[in-house]
């Protein structure tokens, strides 16, 4: 299973976009990036996934390097209630793997 | 559409019982999963079923624990002899299909806490 790194913690303003990078250099051509988000002790929250090209929803934009290697979860206008722990998954079939994640803190 | 539901949602049992955890999972999805979270600690994969079928328990313990998902009714993840190790939250997540790219769904989960 491809392994992600990413930052332990970051801080945000609120209303200002919010940039969770996650590295993943081992992913595999198939393998998809997935980012969940868990506030609290709630249950973790699905937000986006991606192969190769750039994603976005109504929660948020998912950029992928072109060589795959990296990505980046941006929350356009980050808000009080997205203060979460943000993880990036590679995922094969079937189960994800959570490592650490972000923790992100967004401020007023 | 409703989403993954747990029963209950918070479950005491003393040492020595059995825990039964339900899961039901979205309409249109055969795929569930079971992940547990101990205290201060990430979350962790335990099994993946498909209707009758156990396709991954690479993540369950050996002893004790086991899950079903029947062809009617919800997913059942089963504690027997719980032990104080085991109070955590359980939570539960389905999908229409297993590969690269169906997205999961988590329910709120069962906060499991033995005395």
């Amino acid at each position: 299973d491809a392994k992600t790194t990413q930052p332990p913690s970051m801080d945000c303003a609120e209303g200002r976009a919010a940039n969770l990078p996650c590295n993943h250099s081992t992913i595999s051509g198939n393998e998809y990036v997935y980012w969940y988000r868990q506030i609290h002790s709630q249950g973790p929250q699905y937000i986006i996934h991606g192969l190769k090209n750039n994603e976005t929803n109504e929660m948020a934009s998912l950029i992928i390097t072109e060589d795959r290697k990296s990505s980046t979860l941006i929350l356009p206008h980050a808000t009080l209630r997205d203060t979460a722990v943000y993880y990036c998954i590679v995922k094969p079939t079937g189960k994800l793997i959570f490592g650490q994640g972000t923790t992100l803190q967004v401020k007023p | 559409n409703a989403g993954v539901m747990q029963n209950p949602r918070h479950l005491v049992r003393r040492r020595g019982q059995e825990a039964r955890l339900r899961c039901s999972p979205m309409k249109g999805h055969s795929h569930v999963y079971w992940y547990r979270q101990l205290p201060e600690e990430g979350l962790k994969f335990m099994v993946y079923l498909q209707k009758e079928n156990i396709i991954d328990e690479s993540g369950m313990p050996k002893e004790r624990f086991s899950a079903e998902f029947p062809k009617e009714g919800p997913s059942i993840l089963r504690i027997q002899q719980v032990v104080r190790g085991d109070s955590a939250a359980y939570f539960c997540a389905s999908s229409r299909d297993g590969m690269y790219d169906y997205e999961q769904y988590f329910g709120p989960g069962t906060r499991l806490t033995v005395t």
